[in-house]
């Protein structure tokens, strides 16, 4: 695609449920992560794919956290019974093995209640 | 291993003063550097780049960058501010044998009138 898609855009779940959120790097890119971002914080690093493999994961917060990634394309996080404190902004980001610079989705935006 | 420092959480200056966004950074091979801007609830939007090419890098918007291999720096600077300019700052180094980018926490530019 033209850019870094990600879906949905806002989500607000019940406490306890659990979530996918979804990222669709740009086409081509083998390197894909995901940040956390809660109000008002820096970026919060949680997995790092190339490819299909995941060489870092030591971001995830927690065993309710998990991510994998297909075909070396789409990737999805997944949240296991939330917690209030998982609410934040969820970012992607993808990068070519030629190219340098990361670039981002628009986030998804995940409300705990 | 890799680190990424940026002074000041938040930078506060006033319109038309000079902007300096300080970042140093730590890496034992020749490094990719980044600034990358956040404005009030969008995604990260890349400004500009190093990459061993001319160690003053022009971005958008009227910032500029200087690597500093001496000094481990690559401050961000624009002459200039303007009321547009307020935002969140996020610099990051990523070096050619690991795809992961190292972020620093992120400084907050406030502009006053």
């Amino acid at each position: 695609g033209a850019g870094v898609s990600q879906s949905p855009s806002n989500k607000v779940t019940e406490k306890g449920k659990d979530v996918e959120l979804r990222c669709d790097p740009i086409s081509g890119h083998t390197a894909l992560y995901w940040y956390r971002q809660s109000l008002g914080q820096g970026l919060e690093f949680l997995i790092y794919f190339q490819g299909n493999s995941a060489p870092d994961k030591s971001g995830l917060p927690s065993d309710r956290f998990s991510a994998e990634r297909t075909g070396g394309s789409v990737s999805t996080l997944t949240i296991q019974r939330t917690q209030q404190e998982d609410s934040a902004v969820y970012l992607c980001a993808s990068s070519s093995r030629q190219g340098t610079e990361a670039f981002f989705g628009q986030g998804t935006r995940l409300t705990v209640v | 291993a890799q680190s990424v420092t940026q002074l000041g959480s938040h930078v506060s200056v006033s319109e038309g003063a000079l902007v300096l966004l300080r970042c140093n950074y730590s890496s034992s091979v020749p490094p990719y550097l980044f600034w990358y801007v956040q404005y009030p609830n969008q995604g990260l939007q890349l400004l500009l780049k190093y990459t061993s090419a001319a160690t003053l890098v022009k971005g958008i918007n009227g910032f500029e960058a200087e690597f500093k291999k001496s000094e481990t720096s690559f401050h961000l600077t624009k002459p200039s501010a303007h009321m547009s300019d307020a935002a969140e700052y996020f610099c990051a180094v990523r070096t050619d044998s690991n795809y992961q980018l190292i972020w620093g926490a992120g400084t907050k530019l406030i502009i006053k009138p």
